[in-house]
């Protein structure tokens, strides 16, 4: 079955300690991204690859890493949490940049 | 700059009720529109796309027409379900390299019985 794969699906930590969130695609997808969706602001991008070892920052990347290692693969790291990054993270892949995305189930982070 | 623009929610019908959700957009060039869908607790999912104008996504029983005189992406059902309460996104993709999906800020639907 076709999937973006996204763990874990609830996480709950304490300022500053790092943490990953990771990204996995089975469909031979080139291009990855990560949004973050808050209420009242929709979704909006955090970073992007475009392919493996192509990242690139999205829209609001402040206190976000990312790497592309393998084209599968697009983990998600926040190296000092704040609570400002409490929210509700997707991952998302598509063949391309500008074909369909397909979504992950989402990671609800908490940071207290 | 790019963006879309949706109705506000939330949006309260009956079974069997007409639906429409109002979005429109602002794009440099000729981007590519998306309806997605997202039930409660769950992802994103893809509910229709057009690449150009006056091409029309449909699934489900849901249509949308890409009209690009005015900016226009307008999600209709002709019969809503209870199983349709979920919150709608419109979003599009225009062809820079970033790649960004635009979304509106979601409509949600409540059907009643």
């Amino acid at each position: 079955e076709a999937q973006v794969t996204q763990n874990p699906r609830y996480l709950i930590t304490v300022t500053g300690k790092k943490l990953t969130v990771t990204c996995s695609q089975n469909m031979n997808h080139e291009y990855m991204s990560w949004y973050r969706q808050d209420p009242g602001l929709g979704l909006r991008q955090i970073y992007y690859s475009m392919n493996v070892e192509v990242t690139d920052k999205g829209d609001v990347p402040e206190g976000y890493k990312v790497s592309r290692k393998e084209k599968r693969n697009f983990p998600l790291i926040l190296e000092s949490p704040s609570p400002n990054q409490t929210s509700l993270y997707f991952c998302a892949s598509s063949q391309r940049f500008n074909t369909e995305a397909f979504f992950g189930q989402g990671t609800r982070l908490t940071v207290v | 700059g790019n963006s879309v623009t949706q109705m506000e929610g939330p949006v309260t019908l009956s079974e069997e009720a007409f639906l429409t959700i109002n979005c429109t957009y602002t794009a440099t060039g000729y981007p590519s529109l998306f309806w997605y869908v997202q039930y409660p607790g769950e992802g994103l999912q893809l509910l229709l796309k057009a690449t150009k104008a006056d091409d029309k996504g449909s699934n489900k029983g849901f249509e949308a027409t890409y009209r690009k005189e005015t900016t226009s992406f307008h999600l209709e059902k002709g019969s809503v379900q209870v199983s349709d309460s979920a919150v709608y996104f419109c979003a599009l993709r225009n062809g820079g390299s970033q790649g960004n999906l635009i979304f509106g800020k979601g409509t949600k639907l409540s059907v009643k019985p």
